[in-house]
């Protein structure tokens, strides 16, 4: 099985820099998937790592270590509307059908 | 991106119902989709994986007579829930998966989501 652990909650405050980090332990990793979702609607995704970096797209980005089993979601230039749960997702074995975290819930403040 | 939609987005029911979800992939053809389950505050867990024109497969604990999926064509997988009770009250999710051919995985996009109540 897999287990993919990330932080409940996290605040910020608006213009500033957070960064989400996600650790997680699996057999025969394929990839590691972000998601955003907003309160009562469907996941949006952020990002897809395969290898070790990171990897820039726009205001967000998405670091990953497969050697620590690590990967973190940084968000540059936080708006009000960023304010949502990010999650933090892993393929793995023959599947790339991703296993999600609880998501960390990120509030942003004036 | 692709357009995955759900309906109803929201239904109420009495126990002891049944109650369809639709989920469609408007713009893709979608050999598999996805149901998932969403309880407050928590993680979407995985149901069953829908293949078009075979029986789904379910992941350990969910009941197939009680969630029936129905994958008749490449655009749309409908999920049942049969004699519905409190405890199935939850935030139902889809996706549809989309063949890669620009990316090096199989993209997946989700539905919009059902909230179902259950009296």
């Amino acid at each position: 099985g897999q287990n993919i652990d990330q932080p409940t909650e996290m605040t910020a405050t608006e213009g500033a820099i957070v960064q989400i980090n996600c650790t997680y332990q699996t057999s025969g990793f394929n990839g590691l998937f972000w998601y955003q979702q907003h309160a009562g609607e469907a996941p949006t995704f952020l990002s897809y790592n395969v290898l070790d970096g990171l990897e820039e797209k726009g205001r967000f980005s998405s670091f990953l270590s497969r050697s620590k089993g690590y990967s973190y979601l940084l968000l540059k230039e936080l708006q009000m509307k960023d304010s949502a749960s990010y999650l933090c997702a892993v393929s793995s074995g023959g599947s790339y059908i991703p296993t999600f975290g609880r998501g960390t819930s990120l509030i942003v403040h004036p | 991106g692709a357009v995955v939609s759900q309906h109803p987005s929201w239904v109420i029911c009495k126990s002891g119902t049944s109650v369809k979800i639709e989920c469609r992939s408007l713009d893709f053809q979608a050999t598999t989709m996805f149901w998932y389950r969403q309880f407050p505050k928590q993680s979407l867990m995985l149901m069953a994986t829908s293949n078009e024109g075979s029986k789904a497969t379910y992941e350990q604990g969910v009941e197939k007579d009680k969630f029936l999926i129905n994958h008749a064509s490449l655009t749309l997988s409908t999920l049942t829930v049969t004699s519905a009770h409190p405890e199935d009250s939850s935030f139902y999710i889809c996706s549809a998966e989309r063949l890669a051919v620009m990316s090096s995985y199989n993209e997946q996009f989700f539905g919009p989501g059902t909230r179902l109540t259950v009296l």
